[in-house]
């Protein structure tokens, strides 16, 4: 099955920085990777998506980059605010019936 | 706006005893799944069901049966609770059919700690 890595787990920056989160996964054949945002206290919800026919895309301050060929991505938080201040999970599709496989979480703290 | 619920925030049991924890979503959708978060590892796939009376194994299934009598409830049995399943339970939806790679919908979660 699908195996993803997820780095770093924890992450401080200040606010205004930016932030990078970075995972791996291990099928070539896997063409869909989402993002998912957890506050406190809730479940995670998606916050941007990328396909493989795409290396790159946007929604305002938070960005996904792919890279096929090195099987990796990347979520890009730019102007950081505090209430970026979350848990964060990438994933990777595996198996059947709209199955993902979640990478371990960064922990990210926007520091006023 | 999708709404999962869960039946429970916070549950406490005792080892041995039978734990039932209940989902619900109101949005029609085909698959629904349970989850088990722990730090350092993630969110792992207990259980999932694309259609009511089905069910399909994830990767942590033993210890757990899942039960869908009914399309918008899925529900996460824990036929003898041991300490080792104490955990945070979030139970998800999202939409089936020939679509690929749909949007997964969680609940707020559930916070089990098994004495």
């Amino acid at each position: 099955g699908e195996n993803v890595e997820q780095h770093p787990s924890t992450l401080s920056v200040q606010e205004g920085d930016s932030a990078v989160i970075k995972c791996t996964y291990s099928d070539s054949a896997s063409n869909y990777f989402p993002w998912y945002k957890q506050e406190l206290g809730k479940g995670p919800q998606l916050i941007i998506d990328i396909r493989s026919n795409v290396g790159e895309k946007k929604d305002q301050r938070i960005a996904v980059t792919l890279n096929k060929t090195a099987k990796h991505f990347s979520l890009h938080i730019t102007e950081t605010q505090p209430e970026d201040s979350a848990v964060y999970f990438c994933a990777a599709p595996g198996g059947t019936g709209n199955q993902f496989y979640f990478g371990t979480g960064t922990s990210l703290t926007v520091i006023p | 706006d999708v709404k999962v619920t869960q039946s429970s925030r916070y549950l406490v049991k005792r080892t041995g005893e039978k734990v039932f924890l209940e989902c619900v979503q109101d949005m029609d959708h085909e698959n629904m799944f349970w989850y088990r978060q722990d730090p350092g590892l993630g969110l792992r796939l207990i259980y999932f069901s694309y259609d009511v009376k089905m069910k399909e194994k994830g990767d942590i299934p033993e210890g757990y049966s899942v039960s869908r009598e009914k399309k918008e409830r899925f529900s996460l049995i824990l036929e003898s609770a041991s300490t080792n399943q104490t955990s945070m339970y979030l139970c998800a939806s999202s939409l089936g059919g020939l679509a690929r790679y749909n949007e997964q919908f969680f609940g707020p979660g559930t916070r089990l700690t098994v004495l």
